[in-house]
């Protein structure tokens, strides 16, 4: 693995229905982020975790929960899918605590809540 | 609140320059990243300013106010792998994380023949 991976790519699921996106890095970062982006509204940050064991709210939280059970992997899950969750979801992560830290993205994933 | 603004949409000739301009209202102001992302692809880190100045890397220059709440982006010799969207993201400091992005919707620029 090089950098950041999601799984599934997309994803067409019934509404109602339970879903986790996968993410993992290989690069020790300790901060990682879940984003959604639609048309015109840019990307939103949904979650993030500062480090393994810890998570935070972001800006549009609510429908979705995460855990970091350790640094590679931070697992977003849909307990119970809603159409207004047709979106494209990007994980991402940085080093956490440099000043230029910037983010690395994964490649994202596409899901339609029929 | 926070607020980003950058335009919708630019459109310009390979081989000219462009000047993507951006607009931020925040707290706890620290840092400001330009992104680009191409289409059905993930964003990727172009340049980040702290400090108000100049920044350069090759062809994409950065320039950052902060007493203005301001910052461009500036992309010299315009070639058409340029055509992508460019995000402007301001991280906030804040008491419970390393620091949260906020991204403006993007300026998608289109770079003509």
């Amino acid at each position: 693995i090089a950098g950041i991976t999601q799984a599934p790519t997309s994803q067409i699921l019934a509404a109602g229905r339970r879903m986790t996106l996968r993410c993992t890095q290989d690069m020790r970062h300790n901060a990682m982020y879940w984003y959604r982006q639609d048309l015109g509204l840019g990307l939103r940050l949904i979650h993030y975790s500062n480090t393994a064991g810890t998570t935070g709210k972001g800006e549009v939280p609510d429908g979705y929960s995460v855990s970091r059970a350790n640094t590679d992997d931070f697992p977003l899950t849909l307990a119970s899918a809603v159409p207004s969750q047709t979106s494209v979801y990007f994980c991402a992560s940085s080093e956490g605590g440099r000043l230029g830290d910037e983010q690395f993205f994964g490649p994202g994933t596409r899901l339609t809540v029929l | 609140g926070q607020n980003i603004d950058q335009p919708t949409e630019m459109t310009a000739t390979e081989g000219a320059i462009v000047q993507i301009n951006c607009t931020y209202q925040t707290s706890g102001f620290n840092g400001l990243f330009w992104y680009q992302q191409h289409a059905g692809e993930a964003p990727t880190f172009l340049s980040y300013n702290v400090l108000d100045g100049l920044e350069e890397k090759g062809r994409f220059s950065s320039f950052l106010s902060r007493s203005k709440g301001y910052s461009y982006l500036l992309l010299k010799e315009l070639q058409m792998k340029d055509s992508a969207s460019y995000l402007c993201a301001v991280r906030r400091l804040t008491t419970d994380s390393w620091g949260k992005f906020q991204f403006g919707a993007g300026t998608q620029v289109v770079v003509t023949p």
